[in-house]
Parts: structure tokens; C-alpha cells; sequence
């Protein structure tokens, strides 16, 4: 069955940088869209950035666009985001989910992996 | 960007009643438009996509209706496993994802 998980959370000081990953397995990875979405404590989901099966294409949400980096590697079935100069507002958890060949629709997702921004 | 608003935010509702949720989008989405419920602690799953396909595995209680702007999220009888968070998603232009209405037994 398909399965992702993440990893790569934990707690990080303001301008600081992470880098996430999500390891997959149960379908063919390279086939699909995969996307990063992030939940603040007690908040609503927020979609962080997508990327599609070849990577030739990225999008971004404004609020990370210019600090954030999506990448995959189709040979390790595995998704990343490189997250740089922290903020605040970037706490939370962070799931990983595959959005089909189009990208016109979201999961499975992933169990999800926290980050915290506080000095 | 595009805007999607749901209403309302919280519901309280008895087990067996019919729900219904709105979401709006700031402009013509055509139908590219999904539903998800996230129970507390879990990650979302998607139920309804192209707003009104039913993901497989969903319960038929569930369906979706709507095009254009104005979309639709209808539960036929409310069961206790339905007690969650619903987010309507545009997949149109970007993301994004509505504020999310909460399910409770009132």
C-alpha cells in the first residue's frame, strides 16, 4: 500500500534552516505530483509548494516563495524541502502528500512532521 | 490568488441529520475543486474531487455539487466517524484551502 513518511522536523532558532524529507514507496513516485502542506497549532491547512514527476515544474505559496526550496529524487522514490530563514509563523506540522499525475488532487498524505521556529 | 471561503465554521449537529457546508472561491473555479475531513491528531483524507467524484473507499453518504464559484459538501446521515474538520481545496490556479468547518454532536 502506499505509504510516506517524513522526517527532518524539530526545534529551530529564527533565520535558521531545515531541510525536510518524505521517503515513499507503493507507487510509482516519478508518475506523480508530490506537494508539501503545513498546519499551525490549532489552524487550517496551507498549501506550501508542489512539484511535479519529471521536476520540471515547481509552485510556490507566496508566503515561502524565495526561502523554501521542493525538490525529489525519482531513483530514491523521496521528496524535500529545503526551508531557510525561519520564521515564527513557519511553526508547524508538515505533511507530504502525492497529487497524482496532475496534480489536481491531494493524497494519501503523509503522518506528518512538526517544526518549531522559537528562539 | 484565489480566495475560498466555507461556511459555516462549526456546526453542531445530532447523529443521523443531514449536513450541508459551503465554500465559496473569489472567482470562477470551473469544477477543479476537492473535499477532505481531518479527525483530530490525523492527517486529512480526500473525499470528494472535481467536486462531485467520490474518492474511492468514501462512503455514498458523502457528495459534492457545485461549479463556478458556489460548491456544496452534503453528509445524507451523519455517523459518529464523520465527527471532523472538513477543507474544501482549489486546485485551479495554485492551492488553496479553505479555513475548515469543524463537526460536532450537539
Amino acid at each position: 500500500q502506499v505509504q510516506l513518511v517524513e522526517s527532518g522536523g524539530g526545534l529551530v532558532k529564527p533565520g535558521g534552516s531545515l531541510r525536510l524529507s518524505c521517503a515513499t514507496s507503493g507507487f510509482t513516485f516519478s508518475d506523480h505530483y508530490m506537494s508539501w502542506i503545513r498546519q499551525a497549532p490549532g489552524k487550517g491547512l496551507e498549501w506550501v509548494s508542489y512539484i511535479s514527476g519529471s521536476s520540471g515544474f515547481t509552485n510556490y505559496a507566496d508566503s515561502v516563495k524565495g526561502r523554501f526550496t521542493i525538490s525529489r529524487d525519482n531513483a530514491e522514490n523521496s521528496l524535500y524541502l529545503q526551508m531557510n530563514s525561519l520564521r515564527a509563523e513557519d511553526t508547524g506540522v508538515y505533511y507530504c502528500a502525492t497529487a497524482g499525475a496532475s496534480g489536481s488532487r491531494i493524497g494519501p498524505w503523509g503522518q506528518g512532521t512538526l517544526v518549531t521556529v522559537s528562539s | 490568488d484565489i480566495q475560498m471561503t466555507q461556511s459555516p465554521s462549526s456546526l453542531s449537529v445530532s447523529l443521523g441529520d443531514r449536513v450541508t457546508i459551503a465554500c465559496r472561491a473569489s472567482r470562477n473555479i470551473n469544477n477543479d475543486l476537492n473535499w477532505y475531513q481531518q479527525k483530530a491528531g490525523r492527517a486529512p483524507k480526500l473525499l470528494i474531487y472535481a467536486a462531485s467524484s467520490l474518492q474511492s473507499g468514501v462512503p455514498s453518504r458523502f457528495s459534492g455539487s457545485g461549479s463556478g464559484t458556489d460548491f456544496t459538501l452534503t453528509i445524507s446521515s451523519l455517523q459518529p466517524e464523520d465527527l471532523a474538520t472538513y477543507f474544501c481545496q482549489q486546485s485551479y490556479y495554485k492551492w488553496t484551502f479553505g479555513q475548515g468547518t469543524k463537526v460536532e454532536v450537539k
